[in-house]
């Protein structure tokens, strides 16, 4: 059974400009999730999805968005970039029924984006 | 509100050797599972070992073992006879409705 599938690994945009990360699930996963991962605030969570629907949100500005397909695929936008985007972004997903605290989170090997 | 603590930035062990990472927790839920990630320097989180709140045993995985202690609100992962290839970062979570990481432990193993 194929991974966690993130494109593109690596990315470096200028500041202003926005970015789109994708992320394929394992097949038969429904839920997605996304981490920001930096070495001074380790990993932060952005947001999840089910079934096409947000289920949580971290912290973070609305310059963070995301969707989920029908196909279970999802994407993830940052627009007006600023340095502080710099980061890897990991994108994981799991079984996850609603409530369904004890299933492993399976990750991608994640994008990594700078910005200039 | 959850959180999870791991104490230790850093750690040596000796090839061949046992080793614990430690990991605190605190919630308020009674439901909840708790994982250990272990991730090398290519960058991608490898699920390790899982715990359920309500298990009674400790879990193993192999040379993984979760050392849970519920009192202590503790759930130690304990490496045995570690390689060299287990050099990594690990990160110890929690999850009731959603996931919560510690900052990690980055282990050496030495040769």
């Amino acid at each position: 059974k194929a991974g966690v599938t993130q494109t593109p690994r690596y990315l470096i945009k200028t500041r202003g400009q926005q970015v789109t990360l994708s992320c394929s699930p394992i097949s038969g996963h429904r839920s997605v999730s996304w981490y920001q991962q930096t070495p001074g605030q380790g990993l932060q969570f952005l947001f999840e999805y089910f079934s096409e629907t947000q289920r949580n949100k971290g912290n973070f500005p609305g310059r963070f968005s995301g969707r989920q397909f029908s196909n279970s695929r999802s994407e993830m936008n940052v627009s007006t970039l600023e340095l502080g985007d710099s980061a890897l972004y990991l994108c994981a997903s799991s079984l996850g029924e609603t409530g369904d605290y004890n299933s492993p989170l399976h990750f991608g090997n994640g994008t990594r984006l700078t910005v200039t | 509100a959850q959180k999870i603590t791991q104490t230790q930035p850093g750690m040596f062990v000796q090839e061949k050797e046992a080793v614990t990472l430690d990991c605190t927790y605190d919630t308020s839920d009674q439901s909840y599972g708790l994982f250990w990630y272990k991730q090398p320097s290519s960058g991608e989180m490898i699920f390790l070992i899982y715990q359920g709140s309500y298990d009674e045993q400790n879990a193993t995985e192999g040379r993984y073992s979760l050392n849970f202690q519920k009192a202590r609100k503790s759930a130690n992962l304990v490496i045995s006879a570690s390689q060299l290839g287990d050099s990594a970062m690990y990160f110890c979570a929690i999850s009731t409705y959603k996931y919560i990481f510690g900052t990690g432990t980055r282990l050496k193993v030495l040769a």
